[in-house]
């Protein structure tokens, strides 16, 4: 079956480095991968788009990349600041329809 | 971008009770809406999808008659958890996208519903 992986649950870095993110994919084949992020009690807001023909995809302080032969894309914030702090999530689109997440990764930017 | 509105933000109700969730789209029309739930550290998991003027279609083991799904227009879905049990207490998230279903576009996510069921 589908499987995404975030190997990392929680992830603590001071303000001002780079936060990297990983996301794992197996049995699957998607034409994209999205990142999300989630704020406690909130719903997740979209954050980047990359396709299979995309290497990769910046937005402000945002990159991702995603490597379709190792099955897996990597979320970066650099000069990361403490309003960074959240919940990331890795999608994948599900038969076409749907979004499959993974279950997050939560970043803590310290000051 | 789009905006996805939940009502109610939480909802305490007593086991054996009924509880309506809604989703509205408020500036497109939504052919297509998505429900999930979310368990405390754990990843958003698929519930159904319905589209607009047609039954849900649910994920493997979600029980159709417990958690009603209706889409009655292009711009408000709901759920209703019937008979809820403690068990049900969760968060619930809807998501909606316009025609075909979240292709290569971005999803517009809820602020979702915290369920007790107490």
């Amino acid at each position: 079956s589908q499987k995404i992986e975030q190997n990392s649950e929680a992830l603590n870095i001071q303000e001002g480095k780079t936060a990297t993110l990983t996301c794992n994919y197996t049995n699957y084949s998607p034409a994209y991968l999205q990142w999300y992020r989630q704020d406690p009690g909130r719903g997740p807001v979209f954050l980047l788009l990359i396709r299979e023909n995309e290497k990769e995809k910046r937005k402000e302080r945002l990159k991702v990349t995603f490597d379709t032969t190792l099955k897996q894309s990597l979320f970066h914030i650099t000069a990361s600041q403490p309003a960074d702090s959240a919940t990331y999530l890795c999608a994948l689109p599900q038969a076409g329809t749907a979004l499959i997440f993974g279950k997050g990764t939560t970043l803590s930017v310290s000051s | 971008g789009a905006v996805v509105s939940q009502h109610p933000s939480r909802v305490i109700c007593k086991s054996g009770t009924s509880v309506k969730i809604e989703c509205r789209s408020l500036d497109f029309q939504a052919t297509t809406m998505f429900w999930y739930r979310q368990f405390p550290k754990q990843s958003l998991m698929l519930m159904a999808t319905s589209n607009e003027g047609s039954k849900a279609t649910y994920e493997q083991g979600v029980e159709k008659d417990k958690f009603l799904i209706n889409h009655a227009s292009l711009t408000l879905s709901t759920l209703t958890v019937t008979s809820a049990h403690p068990e049900d207490s969760s968060f619930y998230i809807c998501s909606a996208a316009t025609s075909g279903g979240v292709m290569n576009t971005e999803a517009f996510f809820g602020q979702g519903t915290r369920l007790t069921v107490v």
